[in-house]
């Protein structure tokens, strides 16, 4: 069965600072992998998904994402933070672990805070 | 516009009053889930829906009920609400879930208190 550890809960960063949010997953095959984002208020929008392909994923808002096979990670990286990027942020997993159907499965999230 | 729509946004009620919080989207998506949100806990599935008369429990339906009757609709039920069930509820939709890389599409959530 699939598994998604974000490591830290709360991230705070400065406006203009690296955004680093992290993702980790188990899968029994391999994986697609989806970046939402909740702003207050509001139910989750994707953010970028991995596929199949290239390994660096752009999403929109300036937000990339890098799948790393070897370190079965998918972290959220964004070069210079926003105000407006604060927000909650949950890493998934699809898989099907071997059948037809494919669940997505949910980290806890991580609740980034930017400073002015 | 492609949208998850969920009513109430908001709902306060007693303890084993029976609710409805309806979810209607207008994709023509398949799959269709309900989750609940608690800090610290994420995202947790309570049931969903791989087609119209199709259902099966999530990973905490206990307490729930859920019907797909309509392709577009797919209504929580909770017959005797608690305490334990004061939770932000989202329904979400999907192309289809035999395939993998179809992204949820969500509502703007259902905040219920039971008192």
């Amino acid at each position: 069965a699939q598994s998604v550890t974000q490591l830290g809960s709360h991230v705070s960063v400065s406006e203009g600072a690296l955004v680093l949010l992290r993702c980790n997953y188990s899968s029994s095959v391999p994986p697609y992998l989806f970046w939402y984002v909740q702003y207050p208020n509001q139910g989750l929008q994707l953010l970028l998904k991995y596929t199949t392909g290239a390994t660096l994923v752009k999403g929109i808002n300036g937000f990339e994402a890098e799948f790393k096979k070897s370190e079965t990670s998918f972290h959220l990286t964004k070069p210079s933070a926003h105000m407006s990027d604060a927000a909650e942020y949950f890493c998934a997993v699809s898989d099907s672990s071997g059948g037809s159907n494919y669940k997505l499965t949910f980290g806890k999230g991580t609740l980034l805070t930017v400073n002015p | 516009e492609a949208q998850v729509t969920q009513n109430p946004r908001y709902l306060i009620t007693v303890t084993g009053k029976k609710l409805t919080v309806t979810c209607s989207q207008n994709m023509n998506h398949e799959y269709m889930s309900w989750y609940r949100q608690d800090p610290g806990l994420g995202l947790r599935q309570i049931y969903y829906s791989m087609n119209v008369e199709v259902t099966d429990k999530g990973d905490v339906p206990e307490g729930y009920k859920v019907s797909r009757k309509e392709k577009r609709n797919f209504p929580l039920i909770l017959e005797s609400p608690s305490p334990n069930q004061t939770s932000l509820y989202f329904c979400a939709s999907s192309l289809s879930r035999t395939v993998p890389n179809s992204p949820l599409h969500f509502g703007n959530g259902t905040r219920l208190t039971v008192t």
